[in-house]
């Protein structure tokens, strides 16, 4: 079975931190995304990555960044943390093709 | 992006099938449909996905009409567990492969 493990279940920050928010995947897979997902709004695309040192800039880019060093990890940044950074963020992985994505079980992160 | 419509919630009987429809009347030829679903608080989590041809797994059967316009998910024998929101999606088809996430159906599986 494939395993998408997110670093956190819960996270509390204060507004202004740096965080990191951690993906694993164990399935090799190439293509990595992190969405976040809010009341009413559904999931949104933050970064999504198909190789190692690629990125690409989802629906709502704004005030994160991400890191891929490594094919297995993918790390979500938020620079200059904020309130309305709160919020549920699930990373996902799949591989090429129509191959379908899997999920972590999710960090729900909360900005004081 | 083809676009999908699923009822907003839909009740079933613990024991009995599970039938959840969709409506996706503007999908391509090369987009697949992938069925998801997400109980509270937990990641979604992948069930079955197709392209034309009915599918069935360990979780779940997939049933593409012959247009493909519309599919059913059945859950062959509804648990209590089985209560969670359901998603149909169909894939964009570029590099990124995003998943655009409906509303979804709310199914609930009463004693």
């Amino acid at each position: 079975d494939v395993k998408v493990t997110q670093s956190s279940r819960y996270l509390v920050k204060r507004t202004g931190e740096k965080v990191f928010l951690e993906c694993v995947q164990d399935m090799d897979h190439e293509n990595m995304f992190w969405y976040r997902q809010d009341p009413g709004l559904g999931l949104r695309l933050i970064y999504f990555s198909y190789d190692v040192k690629m990125k690409e800039k989802g629906d709502i880019p704004e005030g994160y960044s991400v890191s891929r060093e490594k094919k297995e990890r993918f790390s979500l940044i938020l620079e200059s943390a904020s309130t309305n950074q709160t919020s549920m963020y699930l990373c996902a992985s799949r591989n090429q093709g129509f191959q379908p994505q899997h999920f972590g079980d999710g960090t729900r992160l909360s900005i004081l | 992006d083809a676009k999908t419509t699923q009822p907003t919630s839909m009740d079933c009987a613990e024991g009995r099938a599970a039938n959840l429809p969709c409506n996706h009347s503007t999908i391509s030829g090369n987009e697949y449909v992938y069925w998801y679903r997400q109980i509270h608080s937990q990641g979604p989590q992948y069930i079955i996905h197709g392209l034309k041809n009915n599918e069935t797994n360990e979780m779940a059967s997939l049933i593409i009409t012959e247009d493909r316009k519309s599919s059913t998910l059945i859950l062959p024998h509804a648990t209590l567990r089985d209560t969670a929101v359901y998603y149909c999606i169909v894939r964009v088809g570029n590099q990124g492969g995003k998943l655009i996430f409906g509303q979804g159906t709310e199914l609930s599986v009463k004693p």
